[in-house]
């Protein structure tokens, strides 16, 4: 079955501690990213990641850090995590946009993260 | 990406079909319509996209007018797990970062 999976699902962790969300996709797409969703802000991108080794800022990337050494993995680090990183957050996956119709993106089941 | 207008809220009734608007007055002849759907606090889910033409699947119907400045997604017979926020996204697909820009979206209440 074609899915992308999130580990863990739900995290509890305290300020400072240093935590990594994983994202694994099993249908050999190129493009991989992490969304964050807040209440009254929706869903804002965090890292995107065109390839392997090749990763670059979305709209709200102070905080995380992400790494793609497979094509198939981009986990999400929070080196340092404050109170403001709660958030419930999604990892998304697609083919490269150049072919209009494989363009969809599939998105993980969510983790959502507290920091106390 | 162009941006897009959809109403907060809608209902339907169950069986009954939902047509769910968006306005895109500013689209770009590049630019295609998406739809995705999130249940409760799920991960978004593709439905379907188009650029001009309309378009079925087998979740739904996508109509674009003529002058592709507005569209409506059709859910032909609404269930009660249809139920959830359904997001209108304009993307241009030449040279794109990939990013999806999430609006408020249309939360669509389905009911018995």
């Amino acid at each position: 079955e074609a899915q992308v999976t999130q580990n863990p699902r739900y995290l509890i962790t305290v300020t400072g501690k240093k935590l990594t969300v994983t994202c694994s996709q099993n249908m050999n797409h190129e493009y991989m990213s992490w969304y964050r969703q807040d209440p009254g802000l929706g869903l804002r991108q965090i890292y995107y990641s065109m390839n392997v080794e090749v990763t670059d800022k979305g709209d709200v990337p102070e905080g995380y850090k992400v790494s793609r050494k497979e094509k198939r993995n981009f986990p999400l680090i929070l080196e340092s995590p404050s109170p403001n990183q709660t958030s419930l957050y999604f990892c998304a996956s697609s083919f490269w946009v150049g072919a209009a119709e494989k363009t969809e993106a599939f998105f993980g089941q969510g983790t959502r993260l507290t920091v106390v | 990406d162009a941006k897009t207008t959809q109403p907060t809220s809608m209902d339907c009734a169950e069986g009954r079909a939902a047509n769910l608007p968006c306005n895109h007055s500013t689209i770009s002849g590049n630019e295609y319509v998406y739809w995705y759907r999130q249940i409760h606090s799920q991960g978004p889910q593709y439905i379907i996209h188009g650029l001009k033409n309309n378009e079925t699947n087998e979740m739904a119907s996508l109509i674009i007018t003529e002058d592709r400045k507005s569209s409506t997604l059709i859910l032909p017979h609404a269930t009660l797990r249809d139920t959830a926020v359904y997001y209108c996204i304009v993307r241009d697909l030449s040279g794109n970062t990939g990013k999806l820009i999430f609006g408020q979206g249309t939360t669509l209440q389905v009911k018995p």
